[in-house]
């Protein structure tokens, strides 16, 4: 158990279905993250909040949406999916951004048909 | 771009040290060396960093060679909950929140 948890754990959805990942943290932190994890693929850094506002975008497609309603929450709205962003998507968090450690939470396995 | 260098698997025994290698030869001065964990089916797991000095907690050591181009983490008695993979991660430490997670080294301890 590491203080953060993400709801749900596995999703299985169309591509014309609209989705949310949640992602809640239970540790004080103010920094939170989505990472993305492919097959057979590094570990990708797709959003950064650090205090709710958003920090970071590495470029990632429109039909991921975060939303970051207070530093213990965090979002990201799925919509019109293609195949290939079936994935485990992993939330973290960590005091601020900086050397500090993150923590990650289990992941959402996400299927995309 | 990978700042790291790491063999693809290794395995160990049970309840012996573990020593895993990382090259970082192109590291610069101002850049930490952080090393995760990432057991099946779970989110990454941090484990410990250091910059230049031997660094150890609960959970393992840290070797940081003289020149810092290379280091060693040190399981020192591995179990069966220790089979993973072990990410070795560069990173400046200040205002540098990106974990550029590469292959890593899949650890497999036996019985």
């Amino acid at each position: 158990e590491t203080g953060v948890t993400q709801t749900p754990r596995h999703l299985v959805m169309g591509m014309t279905n609209k989705k949310s990942l949640k992602c809640e943290q239970h540790l004080g932190h103010n920094a939170m993250y989505w990472y993305k994890q492919s097959a057979k693929k590094p570990l990708e850094l797709m959003f950064v909040y650090n205090f709710k506002e958003q920090t970071e975008n590495n470029s990632v497609p429109s039909r991921f949406s975060p939303e970051c309603p207070n530093s213990s929450h965090l979002f990201l709205h799925l919509h019109t999916l293609q195949p290939e962003d079936s994935a485990l998507y992993l939330c973290a968090s960590s005091q601020a951004p900086g050397h500090n450690e993150q923590f990650f939470g289990p992941g959402t396995r996400l299927t995309v048909l | 771009d990978a700042k790291t260098t790491q063999p693809t698997s290794m395995d160990c025994a049970e309840g012996r040290a573990a020593n895993l290698p990382c090259n970082h030869s192109t590291i610069s001065g101002n850049e930490y060396v952080y090393w995760y964990r990432q057991i099946h089916s779970q989110g990454p797991q941090y484990i410990i960093h250091g910059l230049k000095n031997n660094e150890t907690n609960e959970m393992a050591s840290l070797i940081i060679t003289e020149d810092r181009k290379s280091s060693t983490l040190i399981l020192p008695h591995a179990t069966l909950r220790d089979t993973a993979v072990y990410y070795c991660i560069v990173r400046v430490g200040v205002n540098d929140y990106k974990l550029s997670f590469g292959a890593g080294t899949t650890v497999t301890v036996r019985a």
